[in-house]
């Protein structure tokens, strides 16, 4: 099975600052990761494909980065909405395995 | 519109088989590229594949849980269908569906999840 570390687990950062959050992957998956953001009580929600493509309607202060085993998600400047858990995904191979997921906390 | 939503009970006991449903609209489950997965999420916790299924009614499972897996479709009414048996307290989580549009993409769309607990 593939693994993905995320890091940090948790981040406290205040509205406006540019957050960076990393996935590796226990082997190269391309550029076969997903991204995610899960408010509490909620369904995930996809915000990226494919490492750096940007899903519909999703805020351009999205943005991902990277291939093989080391992908990044930055949010520009963080707002209100954007305090939630983000989650990584390689959609590479079965079995599909997600990150430990990321909390972005406020500051 | 594209949506899903689970169904089943909220309480099983110990040793009991759970099944679940997932009943969509806005989307054909036999349109070629098209499938639909379950995701488990145990309170607190992190996300966990369980089960996936293509339009062409091929099928994958997580390995940790596979023996106790079964996901079936039903084209003709929009639902897929996900039997875990032999249910332990290590199995009380939310029991999401999602659809993915295609290989290589993340879960597309998301059910709204059921809250499974096994107690007895």
């Amino acid at each position: 099975d593939i693994q993905m570390t995320q890091s940090p687990s948790t981040l406290s950062a205040s509205v406006g600052d540019r957050v960076t959050i990393t996935c590796r992957a226990s082997q190269s998956i391309s550029s076969w990761l997903a991204w995610y953001q899960q408010k509490p009580g909620k369904a995930p929600k996809l915000l990226i494909y494919t490492a750096s493509t940007l899903e519909s309607g999703v805020p351009s202060r999205f943005s991902g980065s990277g291939t093989g085993t080391e992908f990044t998600l930055t949010i520009s400047s963080l707002q209100p909405d954007d305090f939630a858990t983000y989650y990584c995904q390689q959609c590479n191979t079965f079995p599909l395995t997600f990150g430990g997921g990321t909390q972005v906390e406020i500051k | 519109q594209i949506t899903l939503k689970e169904s089943g009970p909220t309480l099983v006991k110990p040793t009991q088989t759970l099944t679940l449903t997932c009943t969509f609209s806005g989307f054909s489950l036999s349109t070629i590229g098209v499938g639909v997965g379950w995701i488990r999420q145990p309170p607190g916790k992190a996300l966990e594949w369980l089960a996936f299924i293509y339009w062409d009614d091929d099928k994958r499972y997580s390995p940790s849980v596979k023996s106790r897996l079964t996901i079936t479709k039903d084209t003709s009414i929009n639902q897929v269908v996900l039997t875990m048996t032999n249910m332990d307290p290590v199995d009380t989580a939310a029991y999401y569906c999602a659809q993915r549009l295609g290989s290589g993409r993340g879960f597309d769309y998301w059910g709204q999840g059921t809250l499974v607990t096994v107690s007895s």
